[in-house]
């Protein structure tokens, strides 16, 4: 256990309404990331952080905006959630360990959103 | 746009049979390819990793092949059992980025 939280775990709402999910991390990584997994697509990543105040988009970053203003906590906000953005999303973190590095990001249970 | 691109997208195979899934990647500049298993309702959760300067590694009943020049990666699974059926994920890191891009899956069943 990675000592990653996200909430709210289950969220339904409707078309047009702000969502904003939580991740939480115990274990003082420096690297957070929020995934979306879909049927025939995988995990794709939305966001990533590699330091406080520090972030860059991934591959679906339109319609997601995300900020990170302490180590443990990394947010993601659907501003106007759309029918498209129902999924699980995965926050996970990583840490750098130089040649220790073996390349393993540690995931959280999921957050599923469905938007009506 | 980088990618990750996985086959099969689901197997069957009988308890002891040796599944084997395959990943090809488009740029050569990649640190990390690690192979990641997620049970349902859960989050993916790391099984093995290999680094580009390796051909193959093995850890326990779970091998990684590497082929650079043909920018391919698999994962094998020696005498598999029903505890196995999950999917699995492969996985790279672009050279000095840990954004990791993942490929689409493959849902692995084991009969028994």
């Amino acid at each position: 256990d990675a000592g990653i939280t996200q909430s709210p775990r289950h969220k339904v709402t409707e078309t047009g309404t702000p969502v904003t999910l939580r991740c939480h991390q115990t274990e003082n990584h420096r690297y957070m990331y929020w995934y979306r997994q879909d049927p025939g697509h995988g995990l794709r990543l939305i966001h990533y952080s590699y330091g406080v105040k520090d972030t860059d988009k991934g591959e679906v970053s339109d319609g997601y905006s995300v900020s990170r203003s302490k180590t443990e906590d990394f947010l993601l906000t659907l501003e106007s959630a759309t029918s498209s953005q129902t999924s699980v999303y995965f926050c996970a973190t990583h840490s750098t360990s130089g040649r220790l590095d073996t390349g393993e990001l540690f995931f959280g249970e999921g957050s599923r959103l469905t938007v009506l | 746009q980088q990618q990750v691109k996985q086959s099969p997208q689901s197997l069957i195979v009988q308890k002891g049979g040796i599944p084997i899934i395959n990943c090809a990647y488009e740029n050569t500049a990649f640190d990390y390819f690690p192979w990641y298993q997620q049970f349902p309702g859960k989050g993916p959760a790391l099984l093995i990793a290999i680094r580009p300067d390796v051909s193959e590694k093995k850890e326990g009943r779970f091998t990684i092949s590497f082929n650079k020049s043909a920018k391919q990666f698999s994962l094998h699974i020696m005498d598999s059992q029903p505890g196995d059926s999950a999917t699995y994920f492969c996985a790279a890191s672009p050279s000095g980025t840990y954004k990791y891009i993942f490929g689409t899956g493959t849902r692995l069943k084991v009969l028994a």
